[in-house]
């Protein structure tokens, strides 16, 4: 099975940056995303990570060490429009040699002015 | 937006119903997961659907069921509702072998 876990929730200032961590116990390890999920929405792709090391998108970076199961979703120049639930997903692969990916809970980001 | 359309966006049913759920796949996709998505939670993989075969299960008893129709579009089945039922349902398309999902807006169901 699955085990992964991240905080509950975040607060930060507009303009600051906050890191996100994520660590997982898993079989059959293929990769880790990240998604963005507002409320009431459904969730959107923000970042994917195979290999160890740091993913640059924008604003956004994600690191990666599978040695230590452990995650991390970086936020730069935080906007108001990043409030949102971050939610940490690792992939596996399936019996039927598909892929699966199990989501953490969501760690609830609050951007303040 | 992603391509993934589902339907209905609501619904209110009541313990011991029956539900069926819909979903439309991004062009090009030929694989389909469902979630569910209980409040305050991340998503829990239901099933997953491949060539009109369940190619894949979570840990969710068999009145959870599912359909995948030649033109890739899918359906949930929940039978005998439970109040604990009630939750976001989120239909996911992808490419197999991807492994990057796209995801529908959702189906919130409430079960009284």
């Amino acid at each position: 099975g699955q085990n992964i876990d991240q905080p509950t929730e975040m607060t930060a200032t507009e303009g600051a940056i906050v890191q996100i961590n994520c660590t997982y116990q898993t079989s059959g390890f293929n990769g880790l995303f990240w998604y963005q999920q507002h409320a009431g929405e459904a969730p959107t792709f923000l970042s994917y990570n195979v290999l160890d090391g740091l993913e640059e998108k924008g604003r956004f970076s994600s690191f990666l060490s599978r040695s230590k199961g452990y995650s991390y979703l970086l936020l730069k120049e935080l906007q108001m429009k990043d409030s949102a639930s971050y939610l940490c997903a690792v992939r596996s692969l399936t019996l039927s040699n598909d892929y699966k990916l199990s989501f953490g809970a969501g760690t609830t980001v609050t951007v303040r002015a | 937006e992603t391509g993934v359309t589902q339907s209905p966006t609501h619904l209110i049913k009541t313990r011991g119903q029956q539900v069926t759920l819909r979903c439309s796949s991004q062009s090009g996709h030929n694989t389909v997961s469902w979630y569910q998505q209980a409040l305050g939670q991340g998503p829990q993989f239901i099933f997953q659907y491949y060539r009109e075969e369940e190619n894949g299960r979570g840990n969710f008893p068999p009145r959870f069921s599912g359909l995948q129709f030649p033109n890739y579009s899918s359906e949930l089945n929940v039978n005998a509702l439970e109040l604990d039922d009630s939750a976001l349902y989120l239909c996911a398309s992808s490419f197999r072998g991807s492994g990057e999902l796209f995801f529908g807006e959702g189906s919130r169901l409430t079960v009284l």
